[in-house]
């Protein structure tokens, strides 16, 4: 079956512009999560969707970003106001219910703030 | 003190040699270890978990852990070109908001040279 997916691949953006990342989990994986990796950094923990529970948020970097996820399916990471020091992978995950140990990643994003 | 440890190398061994990856945390809450292999422009990949001290052998793979001295193991036997990648270690725990969260190390970057 089907992976992770996430869209775009590749984005380029303005220092102040807006930008929207996709991810499509898997189906029926009810958990999904958002990390980013900087240029030689481990991954750093974003957000947390689990089914219709409230997102864990802990690890969103300040007010700028933010994230939906639409019932148990597609998420949308938005960061807005961007700035240079955003410029990172953004990778996403999906598990079956809440199996932190067996997450599935997608390819990321690979979002470059000029 | 960051709460993973990971030598990011680079390494570089011949083929059908032992790797050795390692590394070191200080938080003694985590209580699932995991290794994932992630190959240039791709997501992570689990390649194998654990929750208790001791080893797990997973064809010429091993992952060793000793939670008394806070430190983690990947082997690989007979190792490939093929096995040419980057290996991240990661560790999870209660986040306290609801859901367990990854605590990734920076990841090794291993070359094996035919």
């Amino acid at each position: 079956g089907a992976g992770v997916s996430q869209s775009p691949s590749n984005k380029v953006t303005e220092k102040g512009k807006d930008v929207e990342l996709r991810c499509d989990p898997i189906s029926g994986h009810t958990a999904l999560y958002w990390y980013r990796q900087r240029l030689g950094q481990g991954l750093e923990f974003l957000i947390y969707f689990q089914g219709n529970s409230a997102p864990d948020k802990s690890g969103l970097p300040s007010d700028r970003f933010s994230a939906e996820r639409t019932g148990e399916s597609v998420s949308t990471l938005t960061i807005q106001r961007t700035q240079q020091e955003d410029s990172a992978v953004y990778l996403c995950a999906s598990s079956l219910g809440g199996n932190i140990e067996t997450q599935y990643f997608g390819p990321g994003t690979r979002l470059l703030v000029l | 003190q960051k709460e993973v440890e990971q030598d990011p190398g680079p390494l570089s061994v011949p083929e059908g040699a032992i790797v050795s990856l390692n590394c070191t945390y200080s938080n003694s809450a985590f209580q699932y270890f995991m290794w994932y292999r992630q190959y240039s422009r791709k997501g992570p990949e689990l390649l194998m978990y654990t929750y208790s001290s001791g080893n797990k052998e997973d064809g010429r793979f091993t992952a060793q852990v000793d939670k008394s001295s806070k430190y983690i193991s990947l082997f690989i036997r007979d190792s490939q070109p093929s096995d040419s990648a980057t290996y991240l270690c990661a560790m999870s725990a209660y986040s306290g908001a609801g859901s367990y969260q990854l605590t990734f190390g920076k990841g090794t970057k291993l070359s094996v040279i035919p």
